[in-house]
């Protein structure tokens, strides 16, 4: 089945201590990107990738580390996270930006 | 800089009501537009994508037509159904780039 897995789906952690968040996909995709939604604020990117070794900076980087590589996967890292990083995240693929599958979700709490 | 502004929700509707949920842009260049569709506890999915001017993007009953001149992408439906109560969002992909900016998303709550 073609998908997008992030895991965890739920974290409850405390500021400062070191996380990351998985994504991988299995559709081969050369696109992949790392989103937060937070009420009233919509969806805000974070980092993109257009292809393996290449990364980019979203709208709202700071605080925040990724790496690409593999085509796969893509992780996401807080090296020091802060309350002000509690949000849902999402993961995304596509063979280019055009067209996005998005993962499930990551429910992230720091407290 | 870019943006996308959505109207605000929620946005209440009787079943085979019409639809409407109005989205402008702000961007440089040509710009693709889209939108998405989130159902509770779930990720997003694309619905629909216009990527020129006069484009009108279309799928599962939902149209939007690329206005330049009005810098609109409004989504219409002309016979909502309950199982259309979702969060949608508007977004535009900046030519040239990997970005993607999404509107601050509509709730839809259709009542049988």
């Amino acid at each position: 089945e073609a998908q997008v897995t992030q895991n965890p789906r739920y974290l409850i952690t405390v500021t400062g201590k070191k996380l990351t968040v998985t994504c991988s996909q299995n559709m081969n995709h050369e696109y992949m990107s790392w989103y937060r939604q937070d009420p009233g604020l919509g969806l805000r990117q974070i980092y993109y990738s257009m292809n393996v070794e290449v990364t980019d900076k979203g709208d709202v980087p700071e605080g925040y580390k990724v790496s690409r590589k593999e085509k796969r996967n893509f992780p996401l890292i807080l090296e020091s996270p802060s309350p002000n990083q509690t949000s849902l995240y999402f993961c995304a693929s596509g063979q280019t930006s055009y067209e996005q599958y998005f993962g499930p979700g990551t429910r992230l709490t720091v407290t | 800089g870019d943006s996308v502004t959505q109207m605000e929700g929620p946005v209440t509707l009787s079943e085979e009501a019409f639809l409407t949920i109005n989205c402008t842009y702000t961007a440089t260049g040509y710009p693709s537009l889209f939108w998405y569709v989130q159902y509770p506890g779930e990720g997003l999915q694309l619905l629909l994508k216009a990527t020129k001017a006069d484009d009108k993007g279309s799928n599962k009953g939902f149209e939007a037509t690329y206005r330049k001149e009005t810098t609109s992408f409004h989504l219409e439906k002309g016979s909502v159904q309950v199982s259309d109560s979702a969060v949608y969002f508007c977004a535009l992909r900046t030519s040239n780039t990997g970005k993607l900016i999404f509107g601050q998303g509509t709730t839809l709550q259709v009542k049988p």
